[in-house]
């Protein structure tokens, strides 16, 4: 089944230390991919999307087709950054469907 | 500048109620969703809407059913509620399906059935 995997539920890093959030995917093809991003009691906001290769508040994502993998990267956490954050995945097509389904998400703890 | 709006934001009920949970969109999207947001889950797809006048199941729906009222308004029903259904739940929208821009989410309802 076509599913999208962040093997960490908490990622815990000091303030000011590389962070890298794991996301891969099943998916063939070209996916579109996303990542999402919820601070405490807020709505979840779109934080990047790969095919516009933005920097967002100093956070990248790079797709990797070889390693189906699409990890969130950031070279120097900030306090302010501790949330959750999901993958999205591309549509789960299906006869002109779309399924847009999420990754179980990683809890980010910047500490200070 | 509203986006997506959801309400109520907070419900309690009693096991075998029922209730309605709104969700509208001010942004002329096409497509509407439903999620539940569990701990250790994440977000589930409970139904979907491609279009006006379409619905579709998503990976949880048993216990649900949706409406797409007009292009605005997407409710989402408990017919009896149960203590599993006990989530915070998430409407959302975009311009099209899978679009993407990617989804635009409303601030959710916070529901606990006893």
């Amino acid at each position: 089944a076509q599913r999208v995997t962040q093997p960490e539920k908490l990622l815990s890093v000091f303030k000011g230390a590389p962070v890298e959030l794991k996301c891969n995917y099943s998916y063939s093809g070209s996916p579109e991919l996303f990542w999402y991003v919820q601070y405490s009691r807020q709505r979840l906001q779109l934080l990047l999307r790969h095919i516009s290769r933005e920097s967002i508040k100093g956070f990248t994502a790079d797709l990797n087709k070889g390693e189906t993998s699409f990890h969130l990267k950031k070279p120097f956490a900030q306090e302010e950054d501790s949330a959750m954050y999901y993958c999205a995945p591309p549509r789960g097509s299906r006869a002109g469907t779309y399924k847009y389904i999420f990754g179980t998400g990683t809890r980010l703890k910047v500490l200070a | 500048n509203a986006g997506v709006t959801q309400t109520p934001k907070f419900q309690v009920l009693k096991t075998g109620q029922s209730m309605t949970l709104q969700c509208a969109q001010d942004m002329n999207h096409n497509s509407m969703y439903w999620y539940r947001q569990d701990p250790g889950m994440g977000l589930r797809l409970i139904y979907y809407s491609a279009s006006e006048g379409t619905t579709d199941k998503g990976e949880v729906p048993n216990g649900y059913n949706v409406s797409r009222l007009n292009k605005r308004e997407f409710s989402l029903r408990l017919e009896s509620a149960a203590p599993s259904q006990t989530s915070v739940y998430f409407c959302a929208s975009s311009a099209t399906p899978g679009t993407a821009y990617g989804y635009t989410f409303g601030s959710g309802t916070r529901l606990t059935v006893v």
